[in-house]
């Protein structure tokens, strides 16, 4: 079954340093989303992104956040200046057109910021 | 008032028990719902999906949705073992932006 892989799967990162979170979508996929989780919070939409650019973010999705899709596989996440809540779950998704019941999800990224 | 709540739980059934969950929320614009499962340090994956009001039936899971009092369930019949799991609910307005809800943990003790 095809899937949504992640990497790296735990980072732990200075306060301050830049990280970037990888994802390999499903490979016929064209909407891909990120999300996160504080620990003991809510799944929270941080962005989607389509045709190359930005469809929607949401207001956690600041200038220290930017999404890229570098290549015809790879969909990043870079935080510039990390801080400490930001630690949390991250988890990409794709999906292969609209439609909710089409997302699929990654199994996550924990990035703990210290 | 939260956009979508969901009692964290956590909730402990006997195997064979049935297992409801339920979610409110608040935007009457949300026309999508969802139910998803989610294991300890996964992803959430996709159990049961509704469009507007009505209900669903896959296998022993059964979903329900109440518009007009903004109320959705999922009902797990036969529960096993294997249930055990955190349950999100989640919504959305258009078919894309998903709103989770904090996720009830369940444990179906053997």
């Amino acid at each position: 079954e095809p899937e949504v892989t992640q990497t790296p799967s735990h980072q732990v990162t200075q306060m301050g340093q830049e990280v970037i979170l990888r994802c390999v979508p499903i490979s016929n996929h064209l909407y891909f989303y990120w999300y996160r989780q504080i620990l003991g919070q809510k799944v929270e939409f941080l962005v989607s992104f389509y045709n190359n650019e930005i469809s929607e973010k949401s207001e956690i999705f600041d200038d220290q956040f930017s999404v890229e899709r570098p290549d015809g596989s790879n969909f990043t996440l870079k935080i510039r200046s990390t801080k400490l809540e930001d630690s949390a779950m991250y988890f990409c998704a794709s999906s292969a057109g609209t439609g909710v019941n089409t997302i699929y999800f990654g199994e996550g990224s924990w990035l703990t910021v210290v | 008032q939260k956009e979508v709540e969901q009692d964290p739980g956590p909730l402990s059934v006997p195997e064979g028990a049935i297992v409801s969950l339920n979610c409110t929320y608040s935007n009457s614009a949300f026309q999508y719902f969802m139910w998803y499962r989610q294991y300890s340090r996964k992803g959430p994956e996709l159990l049961m999906y509704t469009y507007s009001s009505g209900n669903k039936e896959d296998g022993r899971f059964t979903a329900q949705v109440d518009k007009s009092s903004k109320y959705i369930s999922l009902f797990i019949r036969d529960s096993q073992p294997s249930d055990s799991a955190t349950y999100l609910c989640a919504m959305s307005r258009n078919d894309y932006k998903l709103s989770f809800g904090a996720g009830t943990t369940v444990t179906v003790r053997a």
